[in-house]
This record gives C-alpha cells, structure tokens and sequence, in this order.
C-alpha cells in the first residue's frame, strides 16, 4: 500500500527557468494538497484540488505558481521563472475525502527540496 | 503573522523521562488541534489531535492538552524514547468551512538522549 509519492525528490533549477513537481496521492485519495516549507519555518498550506477541481488556491502565491490534477496522472506544481526566494521544501498531502475521515487528518509525501541557484 | 506559535526550537531530554512540547495560537476560530512528527528527508506524520470541546485525549504515551482560555495546548510523551527524536509541528484547523487548511507552527526539535 504505496503512500504520497513524490518527484523528484530534489530538484536544482538556475535562477528564470521552470520547476515542476509531482504528486501521486495514496490510492483512492481524490483529495490533494500542497504545502511549502521555507528554512526555519512552518509549512504554509498553498492549494488545494481535487481532480480537475482547484477548490481553494488562497496560499498561492499570485504570479508563476500554478497547480493541476488531472482526471489521470499526478498532481502537478509548476514554478516558472524560479527565484531564490521559491528555495524550499514543498510537500504534497493527500485524504480520502473532503475534511478526511479524521478531521484535518492528511497524509503526507515525503516533499520536493528545490534549489535556486 | 503567526497564528500558531511553537516559542521552543529544541528540546533535549533523557530517555525515560517525560518531553513536553509547547505550542501557543492566537485565532480563537481554531477549534481543532494536531500534532505531526516528522523525521529528515520524511513528511510530516500524523500523531495526536485534540477537538475544542476537550481538554485532553491520550493515546498511548502521547497526550495532548488543550487550555482554550490560554489558547495554548501542549504534547506530553512519557516516557520519552530515542526513536521519539524528530521534528514535532503543532497544526490548528478551523472546523468549519476550509477544515482542509492546516496552520502549522514552526515546529520543536525533539532530542532524547540514551
């Protein structure tokens, strides 16, 4: 029983090219969210999507993020034109169904370091 | 602005004895609580959680208690292992509406000593 996957698991990008991340939920999860980690702080929810759904992208930054789940394959983070400040870890959770089974509950893959250079 | 507050970095303890983390909030619209561990190079993984109308759930070692009139709630393992060091996050939710959306704290590193 496969949990979140995700790839790679890091990724180093120079300064203004495109960074895609991938997130494989657990299987029958249709619920999938991303959250980032900078140095020294917590992780900051960023999207939440269901297939082909985004249902709440308010902790995403406006410009160059973007996120997709498709009805087949991963879920996607994709970060264009990268800068430093876009270094750190980001993490994909997943859940059975809306809110999870245990409220709030939501399984974690093991997240994507990226590197600016 | 952090509305969840882990105000201790580190904590080191004794194998045996009994570790207690900390973790403050500020939005009293927080009704639900979690605690993850997380080892290096891993995600976070659920531990404990802890709903608004209680003020404390026990589960094997692990017990959290939640003071709502001091918005502060707190991780107790006794006794404390070594395979206890990790990364503890405290997370709050608001139950209604986005009750998807974890706010998690900075985060406490656990270190027990053999």
């Amino acid at each position: 029983n496969a949990g979140v996957m995700q790839n790679p698991r890091h990724l180093v990008r120079r300064r203004g090219q495109e960074a895609r991340l991938r997130c494989s939920p657990m299987k029958g999860h249709s619920h999938v969210y991303w959250y980032r980690q900078l140095p020294e702080e917590g992780l900051k929810f960023m999207v939440y999507l269901q297939k082909e759904n985004i249902i709440d992208e308010s902790g995403m930054p406006k410009e160059r993020f973007s996120a997709e789940f498709p009805k087949e394959g991963p879920s996607i983070l994709r970060i264009q034109q990268v800068v430093r400040g876009d270094s750190a870890a980001y993490f994909c959770a997943s859940s059975p169904i809306y809110g999870t089974t245990l409220l709030g509950e939501q399984f974690f893959g093991p997240g994507t370091r990226l590197t600016v250079l | 602005d952090q509305q969840v507050k882990q105000n201790s970095p580190s904590l080191s303890v004794q194998e045996g004895r009994i570790s207690i983390l900390n973790c403050d909030y500020t939005n009293s619209m927080f009704d639900y609580f979690l605690w993850y561990k997380k080892y290096p190079a891993e995600g976070p993984t659920f531990l404990i959680s802890i709903s608004s109308i209680k003020d404390k759930n026990e589960d094997g070692r692990f017990t959290v208690f939640l003071n709502k009139s001091a918005k502060h709630l707190s991780l107790h393992i006794v006794p404390s292992q070594p395979g206890d060091s990790a990364v503890y996050f405290c997370a709050a939710i608001r139950s209604g509406g986005s009750n998807y959306k974890l706010t998690f704290g900075k985060g406490t590193l656990l270190t027990v000593n053999p």
